[in-house]
């Protein structure tokens, strides 16, 4: 079975400072790899997702994550963070396969603090 | 393209009530899902639909939960009797059945209820 851990349950950043929001997964299979965002009082967004192909992959909004499939890792990263960044961020995995279900990470709320 | 509707947006009761949510996803996405996200944590899978046909409840508790999908279009989600511990946001998500798209699932906003 798949799970996620995001470590990390609050990060604190400054505007205009790099942050990065970790995610490590586990599965015994290939994987596809998913950020959501989540502003208050509304549904998830999907943010940018691992499928195949480069492992680098980037939104339009500035973040991007990159798959590294020997740390199991697909940490969210940003340069230079807004103030509408502040929102919950949800690391997401599933094998693709079969019922093609979702396992969710607990989120990580990123404040950005002007 | 219109996102996956979700109504009503909140909802209070009290426990041992009975209360039902409605999801209609967007057109042509064969697969729709429920979710449940108790505050602090993540959204937790409950039921999967593909068209009319349930793919995976596992996860749901057969209890006091049901869900339906009998047109393979929208679909409701009910809890009878409610428990306090009911109180989460509802998510209702879809994604089509073929092709790479299949494995990107679109939320709708949810549905808040508190069970008092």
């Amino acid at each position: 079975a798949q799970s996620v851990t995001q470590l990390d349950s609050q990060v604190p950043v400054f505007e205009e400072a790099p942050v990065e929001l970790r995610c490590n997964y586990s599965s015994s299979v290939s994987v596809y790899l998913f950020w959501y965002v989540q502003y208050p009082n509304q549904g998830l967004q999907l943010l940018l997702k691992y499928l195949s192909g480069s492992t680098l992959v980037e939104s339009i909004n500035g973040f991007e994550a990159e798959f590294n499939k020997s740390q199991t890792s697909f940490h969210l990263r940003k340069p230079s963070v807004h103030i509408s960044d502040t929102a919950e961020y949800f690391c997401a995995v599933s094998d693709g396969a079969g019922a093609n279900n979702l396992f969710f990470g607990t989120g990580t709320r990123l404040t950005v603090i002007p | 393209e219109a996102g996956v509707a979700q109504s009503p947006r909140y909802k209070i009761i009290e426990k041992r009530q009975s209360v039902a949510f409605w999801c209609n996803p967007i057109s042509g996405h064969a697969t729709l899902y429920w979710y449940q996200q108790i505050l602090g944590q993540g959204p937790k899978l409950l039921i999967q639909f593909q068209n009319n046909g349930v793919v995976d409840d596992s996860q749901l508790p057969k209890d006091r939960f049901s869900a339906e999908r009998l047109k393979g279009v929208d679909s409701t989600l009910k809890i009878q009797p409610a428990k306090l511990e009911d109180s989460a946001v509802y998510l209702c998500a879809s994604s089509p059945r073929t092709g790479i798209a299949k494995n990107i699932q679109y939320f709708g906003a949810g549905t808040r209820l508190s069970v008092l």
